[in-house]
């Protein structure tokens, strides 16, 4: 268990739909990154937050979004899911913007159907 | 931009062969740090290790071996007498201090171990 905790492990659903992800950070850790990695494109960068303000925005839709809230655990919504949307989602987490070592979660594997 | 290059897409040993996984990277910063991960079948991404721009010292951790050199921008790791578990992808990674900490990834290699 890396301590870094997503919800849910897996997800189906059909496309137009709306999704949350969920991610609560090991104990202690101040910033959530959440990457996209899918066949075709790797793993991509998506969005961090540091302390429940967002840091550094990468390759992130438009149709997603992200939040950290005060207990630090942070959510990636997913709107008007299309089928290339299908991927693994990872969220990671660091104790601080410059602590160089990720703890990553188990991921979220989204089909978009 | 950072930029990771992992050239080997796939590689296939048998067992206790010795493989060695190649990683180039391209950074304009002094500062940076490099990573390896793995992410083995059932998903998960495996921290391995980490190495800071001013240390080129090189590393061993059991049968896991890791070769810095600055002067050809590489980072590369190798298995000793690989077994069938460390079958799995295995991501090179860079961090510049200049990019809030963004972790870039090469696109992975994808090592096959068999009996």
């Amino acid at each position: 268990d890396s301590g870094v905790t997503q919800t849910p492990k897996h997800l189906i659903t059909a496309t137009g739909q709306r999704v949350t992800l969920r991610c609560s950070p090991r104990s202690g850790d101040l910033s959530v990154y959440w990457y996209q990695q899918s066949l075709d494109q790797g793993l991509q960068f998506l969005i961090q937050y540091y302390n429940g303000e967002e840091r550094a925005k990468g390759n992130i839709l438009e149709r997603f979004s992200a939040q950290q809230f005060p207990d630090l655990h942070s959510e990636l919504n997913l709107s008007s899911l299309e089928l290339g949307d299908s991927a693994l989602y990872f969220c990671a987490s660091s104790v601080d913007s410059y602590n160089y070592g990720y703890t990553f979660g188990s991921g979220t594997r989204l089909t978009v159907v | 931009a950072q930029k990771v290059t992992q050239a080997q897409t796939e590689i296939s040993v048998v067992e206790k062969e010795d493989v060695t996984l190649d990683c180039v990277y391209e950074t304009r910063d002094t500062t940076y740090y490099l990573f390896w991960y793995k992410q083995p079948p059932s998903g998960e991404l495996v921290f391995l290790i980490r190495r800071n721009s001013f240390d080129e010292q090189n590393e061993i951790s059991g049968r896991y071996s890791w070769n810095f050199q600055k002067s050809t921008s590489s980072f590369n790791f190798t298995i000793t007498a690989s077994q069938v578990v460390d079958s799995a992808v295995y991501f090179c990674a860079l961090i510049e201090t200049g990019t809030a900490s963004k972790l870039t990834f090469g696109t992975g290699t994808r090592l096959q171990v068999t009996l």
